[in-house]
């Protein structure tokens, strides 16, 4: 089993473009998370779903939007990418609600804006 | 002030010692705890849930004092393996809410 997968591993951008990051899970977990982590810092919430066609807003979720099509997928648009979201981004899946259970993470993806 | 602090540190120890890492939250309807370990450069994993009446894992103990509102991790016995960010993670209430602290870097030395 790959656990949680994450694509690119490093990428890129000038101010403006729209990328998505695509994270992917064969944990067959309802719960998935989307964070980001600045230098420094911990992680901050950007979304989360509790299942295919749910998605619910974290703590920073200004300049992104999710979809959740199916249990395995949940992808990360940036629309507009600023210097701002210069991050490394994590992906994160759970079993059950995630205030009693382990989150388990994908390896991040290190984004660059310039 | 954030919600989620932690010694900043670095923590720069012998192996064979004993260390402890703080965690404050200012949320007092935070319902859950716990500490995840984070390699240079890797994905957070983690390390230990910590109960109302304190739990302990092998050389890993962790503490929860919820009238100060006050976390520990107290790792005994140090190894090199170790050495590596500390994180402090609480739930805000029963949802999926988490936050992170900044972490404590710990680097253990032969």
């Amino acid at each position: 089993n790959a656990g949680v997968t994450q694509t690119p591993k490093f990428r890129i951008l000038k101010i403006g473009q729209s990328m998505t990051l695509q994270c992917t899970q064969d944990m067959n977990h309802n719960y998935m998370y989307w964070y980001r982590q600045d230098p420094g810092m911990g992680l901050k919430l950007i979304y989360y779903s509790v299942g295919a066609g749910i998605t619910d807003k974290g703590e920073v979720p200004n300049g992104y939007n999710v979809s959740r099509s199916t249990t395995e997928d949940f992808p990360l648009r940036l629309e507009l990418a600023a210097p701002s979201q210069t991050s490394v981004y994590f992906c994160g899946t759970a079993g059950t609600l995630v205030a009693y259970n382990e989150q388990f993470f994908g390896p991040g993806t290190r984004l660059t804006v310039l | 002030r954030k919600e989620v602090e932690q010694d900043p540190g670095p923590f720069n120890v012998p192996e064979g010692a004993t260390v402890a890492f703080n965690c404050t939250y200012s949320n007092s309807a935070s319902q859950s705890f716990f500490w995840y370990r984070q390699d240079c450069r890797k994905e957070p994993k983690l390390l230990m849930s910590v109960y109302s009446s304190g739990n302990e894992d092998g050389r890993f103990t962790a503490q929860l004092n919820r009238a100060s509102q006050y976390i520990s991790l107290l790792i005994r016995d140090s190894k090199l393996s170790d050495s590596a960010t500390y994180l402090c993670v609480v739930n805000r209430g029963n949802n999926n809410d988490m936050r992170f602290g900044a972490g404590t870097r710990l680097t253990v030395k032969p």
